[in-house]
């Protein structure tokens, strides 16, 4: 079965300091996987989405993100935060069907001066 | 529309009331779903659409839930005698296909609080 595991449920990080958001999948099929973003009372924004081209994701905002399928991981970095990054932050997979996503249960990133 | 419309943005109502959620996906997505967000439970999967195809409805939790799409666009998600345990946000994101190679715009939910 298909799932999402985020470690960690909250992230705290200085401004201009690295950012790195754990994501594990387990998947039955080839995965495809993407990060989320939710700022304070808004939907989900995509971020970035690895669909099997190239293993080095880049997306918006300055985050990217590594398919790593010997580590079952795709984990989400910024060089450098930024107070604007403070949101919370979904990693989803797609199910078996390909027709739906799984999301994990999210990771809080604060972002202090 | 522009981007995915949902309504009401907030939704109080007493325990065992019926509620509506409306969701207005963008124009020329086929596919629809809802998500019910609670606190520290991440994206529950509801619903889904894809055209005028039977929805799969496997993640509804119980037979109070209900959705309907009418004519390929408006979804309403309703919750018969609402308890306690319905509040949540309730999401509602379109796609251009049932590809999640596409991914989601999400609009920006309805808070339900069952009172």
């Amino acid at each position: 079965a298909q799932s999402v595991t985020q470690l960690g449920s909250h992230v705290s990080v200085s401004e201009g300091a690295l950012v790195l958001l754990r994501c594990n999948y387990s998947s039955s099929v080839p995965p495809y996987l993407f990060w989320y973003v939710q700022y304070p009372n808004q939907g989900l924004q995509l971020l970035l989405k690895y669909t099997s081209a190239a293993t080095l994701v880049k997306g918006i905002n300055g985050f990217e993100a590594e398919f790593k399928k010997s580590e079952t991981s795709f984990h989400l970095t910024k060089p450098s935060a930024h107070m604007s990054d403070a949101a919370e932050y979904f990693c989803a997979v797609t199910d078996q069907a390909g027709t739906a996503l799984i999301f994990g249960k999210g990771t809080t990133l604060s972002v202090s001066s | 529309g522009a981007g995915v419309s949902q309504s009401p943005s907030n939704k109080v109502t007493e325990k065992g009331k019926d509620v509506e959620l409306r969701c207005d996906p963008i124009s020329g997505h086929t596919a629809l779903y809802w998500y019910r967000q609670s606190l520290g439970q991440g994206l529950e999967f509801l619903i889904y659409f894809q055209g005028n195809s039977a929805p799969d409805k496997s993640g509804l939790p119980s037979d109070r839930f209900s959705a309907e799409r009418t004519g390929g666009s408006v979804s309403t998600l309703t919750i018969q005698r609402t308890q306690q345990e319905d509040s949540a946000v309730y999401l509602c994101a379109s796609s251009l296909s049932a590809n999640t190679n596409y991914g989601y715009t999400f609009g920006s939910g309805t808070r339900l609080t069952v009172v």
